[in-house]
């Protein structure tokens, strides 16, 4: 039990639409990361949020943004979604720092699929 | 580009013989790696890592073994047992930068005969 969730499991939404994607840390975990997993391929780092701060940032637009709150919780928000965004959108988070935050835990979890 | 790559996507193994998976990099800065095991609809969980200072590092019946001139590692199980089925990752990272971010290859789909 990593306790990392993630809500919704599944949601499908059309092109051009916004959505929030939430995850729930265990407390004490100071940073989270997102990553988008495609159909057949590895996760990829979106960003990494370190005490609600954004601190990292991978090969994604601006229309892909997070927020993280003091009670271990956060969003990943995409606007204008576009068919290439349909992916699982995976939560991480981690009891250590930005730079070696240690063992990843991840969640289940976010199947989005864009039609 | 590619810079971590697990060239087979998937593994057959008969229960109780070896798993051998591998993954290669392309990136000399990295010195961290480390391997996630994934089941269906469950997020990845953390399986054994390996820093650039060592080259083998065991936790039981898994082993990874690191040749950092071949830029290549891998991960050996012994003996392969059922729950061992999953899709495995490797994934490499650079410590001491501005933040961690993990760069993962696409996955070896490893299943356990009996």
């Amino acid at each position: 039990e990593t306790g990392v969730t993630q809500s919704p499991t599944h949601l499908i939404k059309t092109r051009g639409q916004q959505v929030t994607l939430r995850c729930s840390s265990q407390s004490g975990h100071n940073t989270v990361s997102w990553y988008q997993q495609a159909l057949g391929q590895g996760p990829q780092f979106i960003f990494q949020y370190y005490r609600e701060e954004e601190n990292g940032r991978g090969n994604f637009p601006p229309r892909f943004s997070g927020l993280q709150f003091p009670n271990y919780s956060s969003e990943l928000n995409v606007n204008a979604l576009e068919l290439d965004d349909s992916a699982l959108y995976l939560c991480a988070s981690s009891p250590g720092d930005r730079v070696d935050p240690g063992e990843l835990f991840f969640g289940e979890g976010s199947r989005l699929t864009v039609l | 580009d590619q810079q971590v790559k697990q060239n087979s996507p998937s593994l057959s193994v008969q229960e109780g013989r070896i798993s051998i998976l591998n993954c290669d990099y392309t990136n000399s800065m990295f010195d961290y790696f480390l391997w996630y095991k994934k089941y269906p609809a469950e997020g990845p969980t953390f399986l054994i890592s390996i820093s650039s200072i060592k080259d083998k590092n065991e936790d039981g019946r898994f082993t990874v073994f690191l040749n950092k001139s071949a830029k290549h590692l891998s991960l050996h199980i012994v003996p392969s047992q059922p729950g061992d089925s999953a899709v495995y990752f490797c994934a490499a990272s650079v410590i001491g930068g501005s933040n961690y971010q993990l760069i993962w290859g696409a996955g070896t789909k490893l299943i356990i005969k009996p």
